[in-house]
């Protein structure tokens, strides 16, 4: 069973390329989420998705657009990379609303220089 | 989602209890209390949550005071593999969204 899986696991990017992070689950969850952590801080929430069809911005949002593709993936585009958008980035998955665990992947190392 | 304070890190000897404050002075009546943690970069992995009574599980013990107002993670027997970021999270009971702060650093001496 492999839970949340992410991919790639590395990236490097030159400014102004665009990627897509991948993302997918295999617990048959409905609640997506990316997170973004920078050096010495918290996860911050960059975009959820609640159910297949649906996706909602979180905190730090700009730059990013997302993609529910399906009831298990969930892709996360930087379509103009910047140096600000280095950073650990992770996607989560849980049952849905008011459920008790999110499962969180092993993350996406992301260097844009 | 009310705001949590946590110390920014603790120590602890291996084979000791580890006990984890956190300050959430703030949190509303369907708030609950989260606990997750973070292990050397990897991805962050939950614990324990509770509303208000206390709660225990294979993993860690979590104590809430009456008033809400701050409670404690406690892991019983610390080991090495216990070295990690302990993240303390309000949340809403509908609500979708897990807000982490800075958390602790928890490091577990031999």
């Amino acid at each position: 069973n492999a839970g949340v899986t992410q991919t790639p696991k590395f990236q490097v990017l030159k400014t102004g390329q665009s990627m897509t992070l991948q993302c997918a689950q295999d617990m048959n969850h409905n609640s997506m989420y990316w997170y973004r952590q920078d050096p010495g801080m918290g996860l911050r929430l960059i975009y959820y998705s609640a159910s297949e069809g649906t996706t909602d911005k979180g905190e730090v949002p700009n730059g990013y657009n997302v993609s529910r593709l399906n009831k298990r993936e969930f892709s996360l585009r930087l379509e103009s990379a910047a140096p600000s958008q280095t950073s650990v980035y992770f996607c989560a998955s849980s049952e849905g609303i008011g459920s008790t665990e999110a499962f969180f992947g092993q993350g996406t190392r992301l260097t844009v220089v | 989602d009310a705001k949590t304070t946590q110390p920014p890190s603790m120590d602890c000897a291996e084979g000791r209890a580890a006990n984890l404050p956190c300050n959430h002075s703030t949190i509303s009546g369907n708030e609950y209390v989260y606990w997750y943690r973070q292990i050397h970069s990897q991805g962050p992995q939950y614990i324990i949550h509770g509303l208000k009574n206390n709660e225990t599980n294979e993993m860690a013990s979590l104590i809430i005071t009456e008033d809400r107002k701050s409670s404690t993670l406690i892991l019983p027997h610390a080991t090495l593999r216990d070295t990690a970021v302990y993240y303390c999270i309000v949340r809403f009971g509908g609500s979708e969204k897990l807000v982490f702060g800075k958390g602790t650093k928890l490091t577990v001496n031999p």
